[in-house]
């Protein structure tokens, strides 16, 4: 049974507006949340992680926001731009152990 | 620093034949992962070395495929015999033990096509 959940395979946005990519997660016991961007014919890179003790983790143009009692989080980038068009990979970690990741989310970010 | 390292980064195969993948991490780098991706569904993990050991092989799919870190450095995972649902993309990922239980977020490799026919 899948953990964590991308329920939105693909995601298009104009460039300078805001991309909103959204993840849920069944399992209360994960402790830390990621999300990764992984390019075609690349491997995953690590884009923004959160503990489970804190509700929001910005980084630059990237913001993770976890909401506990929802089992959600979501990943804004804002001004969204080009070079962002990836596939988003949200992943969910129970002792920094093995990462459940969710299927993936491909962001379209049009000139 | 180099990266983390995959060979081949394409296989195809027949069904029943044997693929051996090789992963070589970070270097420094404790502790050692396996995901695969199949069909553009989710990352699934299948196992966890710490050095040499096996410290969480609960994702493997079955006794077909084995894993193995000789010395704690490079990895290789054998698919034998390759069935046809093997194919996929895998993924091979490491992380730095912190101290007291702690790691480091993983970094991954770009991954080995497989496509058995």
């Amino acid at each position: 049974d899948q953990q964590v959940k991308q329920n939105s395979p693909s995601l298009s946005v104009q460039e300078g507006r805001i991309s909103i990519l959204n993840c849920d997660y069944t399992n209360s016991m994960f402790d830390y949340f990621l999300w990764y961007k992984k390019y075609p014919a690349e491997g995953p890179t690590f884009l923004i992680s959160i503990s489970s003790i804190k509700d929001k983790n910005e980084d630059g143009r990237f913001t993770v926001f976890l909401n506990k009692s929802a089992k959600h989080l979501s990943l804004h980038i804002v001004p969204s731009q080009p070079g962002d068009s990836a596939v988003y990979f949200c992943a969910a970690a129970y002792n920094f152990n093995k990462f459940y990741f969710g299927s993936g989310t491909k962001l379209n970010v049009k000139p | 620093e180099a990266g983390v390292t995959q060979f081949p980064s394409h296989s195809v195969i027949e069904k029943g034949q044997t693929v051996t993948l090789r992963c070589d991490p970070i270097s420094g780098h404790d502790n050692l992962y396996w995901y695969r991706r199949v069909m553009g569904k989710e990352i699934k993990f299948l196992l966890h070395f710490v050095k040499e050991s096996k410290q969480d092989e609960s994702g493997m799919p079955n006794n077909r495929f084995l894993a193995e870190r000789t010395g704690g450095t490079y990895s290789t995972l054998k698919v034998q015999p390759a069935e046809l649902e093997d194919s996929g993309v895998y993924f091979c990922a490491s992380s730095l033990s912190l101290g007291t239980g702690r790691k480091e977020t993983q970094y991954f490799g770009p991954g080995t096509r497989l496509l058995v026919l």
